[in-house]
């Protein structure tokens, strides 16, 4: 059971957008900020944003980060069949003094 | 380029310890303002975060496995450490290391070694 809630999967057809969400409490996303990750099979972990909307260099613009109260989303516009990953939120608990994960949310480009 | 390299035992025995090393390459593990942590994931499953250590400071560790785990430094081969005690099956996963600068995610990571815990 993940201290961060996403939902298990998320899918789309090349071109459309889709969000994916990641809830949490005022302990974590409520006081902290978000980061992202991207995993394409096999591969470690990349860093998709950080501070909520920070996207490192060479991350496209067509993923955006956003935070509302204890939660957070992900959306990706303009859907291409390399975003098929598995995506994983994550932020600072401060109750437990540690990095919380998400689920992770398997995206799927049907 | 910052690259990170994890090595150790493929395959550790319920009740003993699980050892890792991650070499860094590219830069210098002293540098300030960049904290080394080790995450995991168990397969087919999310990922975990072990602990994280900031060079000549402090440690951090999750709190469900505060009471295994050690995060050490060797700042002489540039390379940090896990140790993780009385392993189970539940501690067969990827084991990654990662860095991350002070305010920013886990920005570059390892490619991972899988543990399995067996007799």
């Amino acid at each position: 059971q993940s201290v961060l809630t996403q939902p298990p999967s998320a899918s789309g057809t090349p071109g459309q957008r889709v969000t994916i969400s990641c809830s949490g409490s005022s302990s974590n996303i409520g006081s902290n900020t978000v980061n992202w990750y991207q995993q394409l099979a096999g591969t470690a972990p990349k860093l998709l944003f950080y501070s909520v909307n920070q996207r490192p260099s060479g991350v496209p613009d067509r993923f955006s980060g956003s935070k509302s109260g204890t939660s957070a989303s992900l959306a990706i516009s303009g859907l291409q069949s390399e975003d098929e990953a598995d995506y994983y939120c994550a932020a600072w608990d401060d109750s437990l003094n540690g990095w919380v994960f998400g689920g992770g949310t398997k995206l799927t480009v049907l | 380029q910052l690259q990170l390299q994890e090595s150790g035992p493929g395959l550790v025995k319920p009740s003993e310890t699980l050892s890792l090393t991650c070499s860094v390459s590219g830069g210098s593990i002293r540098s300030s303002g960049y904290y080394w942590g080790w995450i995991r994931q168990p397969p087919g499953k999310g990922l975990e975060w072990i602990g994280s250590l900031y060079y000549g400071g402090s440690t951090y560790y999750n709190p469900s496995l505060k009471s295994r785990v050690t995060i050490s430094v060797d700042t002489s081969r540039n390379q940090f450490s896990l140790k993780l005690s009385s392993v189970t099956a539940a501690d067969t996963a990827v084991y990654y290391c990662a860095r991350r600068p002070s305010g920013v995610g886990f920005d570059y990571w390892g490619q991972g070694t899988l543990v399995t815990v067996s007799s």
